[in-house]
């Protein structure tokens, strides 16, 4: 099983600030690799796909990059909306399907 | 705007058998798509269940896939979940939702909370 893991478990950021989460691969997947943003008592939803291509909505201060190992969301601007628990999946390993713990982004 | 709706008890008991719906509206289940369930214990990640097409063909997660089935009712644009022998351990919110094009789901149900208890 490919584990992902997530960093910070926790990111303390200024509304208008730039915030950068990360997740590695115990493996390479690739690029097969999603975002998702879960807020209180909704479903996640999809933010970024593919690693870098961002979904049907998604305002353009959300973007993600990277391969193989070694992931990054960042968001641009922080906006009062954006302050949420963040889930990387990867893909690349199917059936074996994993998601990493989560990063917790919360206001400054 | 395609929309997913579970669902099914929310109370079942041990060793018995989990089962949920997941009614798909704004859109065909008929479609290109994969539909897929996943879990959340309480507090914690979520966890990639299976998937089914509208054929009927299925994969599962093989860590749950001896407990897991997972059926599609076209006539009634839905599909199902069923997990067997459950433990406490099987409490969490089950969410149904589309495989966008691998799996990335794209639109997810709100969730319902199955727990597990006598």
């Amino acid at each position: 099983e490919i584990v992902m893991t997530q960093s910070p478990a926790t990111l303390s950021v200024s509304p208008g600030e730039r915030a950068t989460l990360s997740c590695r691969a115990s493996q390479s997947v690739s690029s097969n690799l999603a975002w998702y943003q879960q807020k209180p008592g909704q479903a996640p939803r999809l933010l970024i796909y593919g690693a870098s291509t961002r979904a049907t909505g998604i305002p353009a201060r959300f973007s993600g990059s990277g391969s193989g190992t070694e992931f990054t969301l960042t968001i641009s601007s922080l906006q009062s909306e954006d302050f949420a628990v963040y889930y990387c999946q990867q893909y690349n390993n199917w059936p074996r399907i994993t998601f990493g713990q989560g990063t917790r982004l919360e206001i400054k | 705007q395609v929309q997913l709706q579970e669902s099914g008890p929310g109370l079942v008991k041990p060793s018995g058998t989990l089962s949920l719906t997941c009614a798909v509206s704004g859109g065909s289940i008929s479609s290109s798509n994969w539909w897929s369930w996943i879990r959340q214990p309480p507090g914690k990640g979520l966890e990639w269940i299976g998937e089914i097409y509208h054929s009927g063909s299925t994969n599962y997660n093989p860590s749950l896939k001896s407990r897991v089935t997972i059926s599609v009712d076209k006539s009634k644009n839905q599909f199902s979940l069923k997990l067997s022998s459950v433990t406490a351990a099987d409490t969490a919110v089950y969410y149904c939702a589309r495989n966008l094009q691998k799996w990335e789901f794209d639109y997810w149900g709100q969730g319902t909370l199955v727990t597990v208890s006598s």
